[in-house]
């Protein structure tokens, strides 16, 4: 069975702290991908990352850096000098390959980050 | 690049009447449409996969009756609310698949339903 865990339900911070976001999976496969969206107040899913299993380098873009981690099954998302404007709801994401049950996407729980100023 | 939007982006009817949302892929041509329902506060919930010129394959517990898709084109998928009642009340979103890239799904602003 695949299965994302997002044990973080909520976290609050102040703006320019530093905050990670966890995100433990489950899969038997050997190919897979791994994804980061948000969903900002206004609803809609903005991607983020997409990683495949076979490329454990880790990934910076600006203040976001992802951590991938096979030997744990973490794909963690920290998100450095935070900003007001980085309150959202942040969903990690599993999918098989196409091939296998059409690349559905499994999402985890979502954890509500907010920044207060 | 990797537009998509939805029309409406809110809707709200009567009991009993059907409600279309539209889904569509602005800057590329997208063989996969999904559709998705979330709950406040909650995940996403994958209601049916949509490939071009087939029918949708639904997921467990999700009433194809009610909930027809369409995907009549590279570009535009629908989803038809049928007889609506207050508990379809949710927000809807939908994704699409680009042809050339295999795996990522880029997500519409969703539609949020109120059946009164």
């Amino acid at each position: 069975a695949q299965k994302v865990t997002q044990a973080q339900t909520e976290i609050s911070v102040v703006e320019k702290e530093d905050v990670t976001l966890d995100c433990v999976y489950e899969t038997r496969d050997t190919t897979y991908y791994l994804f980061w969206y948000k969903q900002p107040p206004s609803g809609e899913l903005v991607f983020l990352i997409r990683r495949n299993s076979f490329d454990e380098q880790n990934e910076i873009s600006g203040r976001y850096s992802w951590n991938f981690q096979k030997s744990t099954s973490s794909f963690n998302f920290t998100i450095t000098a935070s900003q007001v404007v980085d309150s959202a709801v942040y969903f990690c994401a599993l999918s098989p390959p196409i091939y296998n049950q059409g690349g559905k996407l499994i999402f985890g729980q979502g954890t509500e980050l907010s920044v207060k100023p | 690049g990797a537009v998509v939007s939805q029309h409406p982006s809110r809707v709200i009817c009567k009991s009993g009447t059907s409600v279309k949302i539209e889904c569509r892929s602005l800057d590329f041509q997208a063989t996969t449409m999904f559709w998705y329902r979330q709950f406040p506060k909650k995940s996403l919930m994958l209601m049916a996969t949509s490939n071009e010129g087939s029918k949708a394959t639904y997921e467990q517990g999700v009433e194809k009756d009610k909930f027809l898709i369409n995907h009549a084109s590279l570009t535009l998928s629908t989803l038809t609310v049928t007889s609506a009642h207050p508990e379809d009340s949710s927000f809807y979103i939908c994704s699409a698949r680009q042809q050339a890239s295999t795996d990522t799904q880029y997500f519409g602003p969703g539609t949020r339903l109120t059946v009164l």
